[in-house]
């Protein structure tokens, strides 16, 4: 079974609808959980961190449920910017970090 | 200026030759990483370093090694390379410890083409 498991998408959503992304782990003493955003053949870069009580950076809330092992990422309002792949990462042990094969989204006008 | 520099950003070389991908930080962390990317298979660990005199392997170190020259500096080496090892590169930092957390942050990626 894979450390990160995520669904590959593509989801196709027109301007301004909602999405949401979730993300299943396997260990269940992961610690550190986040959100990369990757455009295409461009490194990935943090979007957010995920702590245990959820938080929100503007359009975009990030949820953590540690009973049933998985972040989740909700995207409002979606621009056309947003189209990119989303990566989520957990950090389980301070040894190695776990990068999911990440969530491909398309923004449509 | 990137926080995290690789060179080179592209590369195509033959079957057989020696490569040497080098990256360099000024984040002044620890901690640094070698990945690499094919579509579909996400980000996959090579080996990574937590100091100087520090190295491990990741889970798919064959084929590769690796050299930590300094607290900023650390170098991935394809022996022969050969056209599976054609794959987007990143080298990357983290620091558990200091102000960014857990955070881990990338360069801009290496392109390598085997032929």
């Amino acid at each position: 079974r894979k450390e990160v498991e995520q669904d590959p998408g593509p989801f196709n959503v027109p301007e301004g609808a909602t999405v949401a992304f979730n993300c299943t782990y396997s260990n269940s003493a992961s610690q550190s959980f986040f959100w990369y955003r990757q455009d295409c053949r461009k490194e990935p870069k943090l979007l957010m961190s995920v702590y245990s009580s959820g938080n929100e950076d503007g359009r975009f809330t990030a949820q953590l449920n540690r009973a049933s092992q998985y972040i989740s990422l909700l995207i409002r309002d979606s621009k056309l910017s947003d189209s990119a792949t989303y990566l989520c990462v957990v950090f389980p042990n301070f040894n190695k970090f776990y990068f999911g094969s990440g969530t491909k989204l398309n923004v449509k006008p | 200026d990137a926080d995290v520099t690789q060179t080179p950003r592209n590369r195509i070389t033959k079957t057989g030759k020696r490569i040497m991908l080098e990256c360099s930080q000024t984040k002044g962390h620890d901690r640094m990483y070698w990945y690499r990317q094919d579509p579909g298979l996400g980000l996959r660990l090579i080996y990574y370093s937590f100091d100087v005199k520090d190295i491990n392997k990741g889970e798919i170190s064959d084929g590769y090694s690796v050299s930590r020259q300094a607290q900023a500096k650390f170098s991935l080496s394809l022996e022969s390379a050969i056209p599976n090892q054609t794959a987007l590169y990143f080298c990357a930092t983290s620091d558990p410890d200091g102000s960014s957390g857990n955070t881990i942050y990338f360069g801009e990626g290496s392109w390598l083409t085997v032929v």
